[in-house]
């Protein structure tokens, strides 16, 4: 079954450039899109961008200045650049799949990120 | 922004009661809605899509209805695992999600 496993550091000084990965199993990640969603704590979850294999990109407007995400299918995985990172960052980030650009229909678990010095 | 809002906030119910959830969008999303469940430290579970298809592998309990601008998603039977956060998210211009419902059992 389709299985995601987002990593990366749990901390993350302001200013500094947030990096997380997405690995992928049991699908390849040349195959449908791929999203990243995150949710601060206590509030909702927000959608920041998506990306495929074959280039097909999209971005929160807000965030588009900021967010970087690509594909690496030698190990099958997705991952996520957001650059000047500030307190209002701080979020559990989860990566899902876009079903044929419908619902999010498999997700990580999510990984806690948290900017502070 | 299509802004999307849940009601209630939370809801408290019994075992084997009916639970209803409301989720209403600023404008016209169409058919182009979907529900989740929540747990927290667990991964969102896609419950239904396009507003009334059930997800694979999902108890026939829940169902989703609406159109345009109102939807509601039913669970006809509650059980205590259905214990969880529940939101809904339009993919008709972007991507947006409902604040959420807190459904205690």
């Amino acid at each position: 079954q389709v299985q995601l496993q987002e990593s990366g550091p749990g901390l993350v000084e302001p200013s500094e450039t947030l990096s997380l990965t997405c690995t992928v199993a049991g699908v390849s990640v040349t195959n449908d899109y791929w999203t990243w969603i995150r949710q601060p704590p206590g509030k909702g979850l927000e959608w920041m961008g998506y990306v495929s294999y074959s280039g097909s990109s999209n971005w929160d407007p807000s965030l588009k200045s900021r967010l970087t995400l690509s594909v690496d299918t030698s190990k099958n995985q997705v991952s996520l650049k957001f650059t000047s990172v500030t307190a209002a960052d701080t979020a559990v980030y989860y990566c899902a799949r876009l079903l044929g650009g419908g619902p999010f229909d498999h997700w990580g678990q999510g990984t806690l990120v948290t900017v502070s010095s | 922004e299509i802004v999307l809002t849940q009601s209630p906030a939370t809801l408290s119910a019994s075992p084997g009661e009916r639970a209803t959830l409301s989720c209403r969008a600023s404008q016209s999303v169409g058919s182009s809605l979907a529900w989740y469940q929540h747990k927290p430290g667990q991964a969102p579970r896609l419950l239904v899509y396009d507003a009334s298809s059930r997800a694979t592998g999902i108890p026939a309990r829940f169902s989703g209805s609406g159109s345009g601008t109102d939807f509601t998603l039913t669970i006809s039977t509650l059980e205590p695992e259905d214990s969880a956060f529940y939101y809904c998210q339009q993919r008709f211009k972007y991507y947006t999600f409902g604040q959420g419902t807190k459904l205690e059992i």
